[in-house]
């Protein structure tokens, strides 16, 4: 089956700086990649996803790129706000129903 | 408007009790999902269901039983509660389609803690 894995576990990044977050996957007949932020007490809000017809998708502050070959993508926030604080999660699906989920990485941003 | 909506939000109960977990969307979305967060934050899936249709059934314990009256709604039903039911379960749905994997919306979550 699929596995995800998702580095790093956590991040700290001070106010302004940008912030990176990778995820590889395992199955190459994977062909949705979706960014979930999760908040405190709150359920995951997805922010931001790629398929793999593309290699990097942009909104606003935001941006996911994805490396088929190598099968990475990757998260990136720039001009981080100390509401960017949150768990972000990567996936990928299996088949066009389940997705599995990367473990999690947590992000602290420095006032 | 709340998209995906989950009750109640926490739930305190002993060992050995049975207990449900209610779930609603009013997105119109066809697919419905159960995930189970551990202290973690692992999230796992365990049930997906389509157009009320078990499409997903990992491997959960059968003290588990979702039940999908109509396409808006899934229920989880836990028998005999166990201390490692413990977790934060999450509703979520997408609009399913031939070909291609869509968007998962999740609710807010439910606490389980089991005594």
């Amino acid at each position: 089956g699929e596995n995800v894995e998702q580095h790093p576990s956590t991040l700290s990044v001070q106010e302004g700086d940008s912030a990176v977050i990778k995820c590889t996957y395992s199955d190459s007949a994977s062909n949705y990649f979706p960014w979930y932020k999760q908040e405190l007490g709150k359920g995951p809000q997805l922010i931001i996803d790629i398929r793999s017809n593309v290699g990097e998708k942009k909104d606003q502050r935001i941006a996911v790129t994805l490396n088929k070959t190598a099968k990475h993508f990757s998260l990136h926030i720039t001009e981080t706000q100390p509401e960017d604080s949150a768990v972000y999660f990567c996936a990928a699906n299996v088949g066009n129903e389940k997705l599995t989920f990367g473990t999690g990485t947590r992000l602290t941003i420095i006032p | 408007d709340t998209a995906v909506s989950q009750t109640p939000k926490y739930l305190v109960t002993q060992m050995g009790n049975d207990k449900s977990i209610k779930c609603e969307q009013n997105l119109g979305h066809d697919t419905m999902y159960w995930y189970k967060q551990d202290s973690k934050k692992f999230l796992k899936i365990m049930f997906s269901y389509n157009n009320k249709e078990l499409i997903i059934n990992e491997t959960v314990p059968n003290r588990f039983s979702p039940k999908s009256p109509d396409k808006a709604h899934l229920n989880l039903h836990i028998n005999s509660l166990e201390l490692g039911d413990s977790a934060v379960y999450f509703c979520a749905s997408s609009q399913a389609g031939s070909g291609t994997p869509y968007e998962q919306y999740f609710g807010p979550g439910t606490r389980l803690t089991v005594t």
